[in-house]
């Protein structure tokens, strides 16, 4: 089946660790996106990715890294310097075609500082 | 500063009962437009989007949406709702190109048996 994974579910950090999201998608499509999502603030975009070896700053990037190597991957860091880390993070990929501008979404990893 | 309102934080009704859900966006010119949904435990889907055309537009599971220009709305509509109608709602308009979506804060319904 196409579609985005997500590794780990879950995500224990200390402080003062960086740690890397997984984010793998089969579905063929150039442009990939991580956002973060807190309670009652709703989605706010990290980083972006049009094509491979290219990727911009979102909304809140600060205390974030990514890369994009290949197609079907965009890992992302959360390092030391994310003041606030602990969050659910949802990657999601760029449709085309009958799916034009529609982006798909994988399950999330919640990630937790202790 | 371009942004998204969603109305209500938290909505809680009875199985059958109407719902509407508003959404405003300040954006000018051309805007695409969205709604997903959050089930417990699942992955963030598309309800139904909007590009061109008829403002009133279909999406899955008998939900519909209005866009109204001159409101600068997008509201989400479902005439009878069902327990598994339960989910986190969220309105969602692009920036621009490449699908930068902005997205308001959530609505949580709760559809009570």
């Amino acid at each position: 089946d196409g579609g985005i994974t997500q590794s780990p579910k879950y995500l224990f950090r200390k402080e003062g660790q960086n740690v890397t999201l997984s984010c793998e998608q089969n579905l063929n499509h150039d442009a990939m996106y991580w956002y973060r999502q807190d309670p009652g603030q709703g989605l706010r975009l990290i980083y972006y990715s049009q094509i491979v070896n290219d990727f911009q700053k979102g909304d809140i990037a600060e205390g974030y890294s990514v890369s994009r190597e290949k197609k079907e991957s965009f890992p992302l860091t959360v390092t030391s310097a994310q003041k606030n880390p602990t969050a659910f993070y949802l990657c999601a990929s760029l449709g085309s075609g009958s799916s034009y501008n529609e982006q798909f979404f994988g399950p999330g990893t919640r990630l937790t500082v202790l | 500063a371009q942004s998204v309102s969603q109305h209500n934080h938290h909505v809680i009704l009875s199985e059958a009962a109407s719902l509407e859900l508003g959404c405003n966006y300040s954006y000018g010119g051309t805007v695409n437009l969205f709604w997903y949904v959050q089930y417990p435990g699942q992955h963030l889907q598309l309800l139904l989007k909007y590009f061109s055309g008829d403002p009133l537009v279909k999406g899955i599971k008998g939900f519909e949406a209005e866009f109204i220009k001159s409101k600068f709305s997008f509201n989400l509509r479902k005439p009878s709702v069902q327990w598994s109608d339960t989910a986190e709602y969220f309105c969602a308009v692009t920036q621009g190109s490449w699908g930068k979506l902005q997205f308001g804060a959530g609505t949580q319904v709760v559809v009570t048996p």
